[in-house]
């Protein structure tokens, strides 16, 4: 079955960078494209970026541009999510998920990781 | 400020039918689909409705989804109170506020 686990909480300051980790299973990795959607507490859904699994293009969110990287590892089916220069409004729990094939939108996501940004 | 709008709260008594209103614009529900998703207290979203109207395999037909020029609805029929959750409407936007955004959320009431 297919499956997205991220890594755990992480508590940063300000300034700060954070990564956190997708680790996909039960499909072919290469054939999906992963987005990053974050959650404020309290807040609606906020959607980050996007990474193709296949060749590592990627589309950021305008607000974010120059702060979030997204990457991959397709050794070990893996996505990452990096934010640089922390601030306390990105604290939120951030998700992974997989984008389905013909537009079938965001049809598995992570758990969820919580990143709390305090001094 | 979300892109799309949803009505912050929504109630239904257990067997009723209750609906979702999301509305956008041109660039967003008017010209691509729209997806709903639904969020249990304390867990990830789930897909629920995708490309205006269908459901992914394991969503009970009490689920429905339509759209209408740059509106949206998410229909629920036979309200039960495992449906008490929070939905969210998304869609592709072709403007510079995209390529995704999601309203901010309807939190449904089973009474």
């Amino acid at each position: 079955q297919v499956q997205l686990v991220q890594s755990g909480a992480e508590v940063k300051k300000p300034g700060a960078s954070v990564k956190v980790s997708c680790k996909a299973s039960g499909y072919t990795f290469t054939s999906y494209g992963i987005s990053w959607v974050r959650q404020a507490p309290g807040q609606g859904l906020e959607w980050m970026g996007w990474i193709s699994a296949y060749n590592g293009n990627t589309n950021y969110a305008q607000k974010l541009q120059g702060r979030v990287t997204m990457t991959t590892d397709t050794s070990t089916s893996t996505a990452y999510m990096e934010l640089r220069s922390l601030r306390s409004d990105d604290t939120a729990v951030y998700y992974c998920a997989r984008e389905g094939a013909a537009a079938r939108g965001f049809d598995y996501w992570g758990q969820g990781t919580l990143v709390t940004v305090s001094s | 400020q979300s892109v799309l709008t949803q009505p912050p709260s929504a109630s239904g008594t257990p067997g009723q039918r209750v609906t979702i209103s999301c509305s956008g614009s041109s660039s967003n529900i008017g010209s691509n689909y729209v997806y709903w998703y639904q969020q249990l207290p304390g867990t990830a979203p789930k897909l629920l409705i995708y490309r205006n109207n269908q459901r992914p395999s394991g969503v009970p037909d009490r689920f429905s989804g339509s759209k209408s020029g740059t509106s949206a609805s998410l229909a629920i029929s036979g309200l039960r109170s495992e449906d008490e959750a929070d939905y969210y409407c998304a869609a592709w936007d072709d403007s510079l506020s995209g390529p995704w955004v999601f309203g901010g959320g309807t939190k449904l009431t089973v009474l």
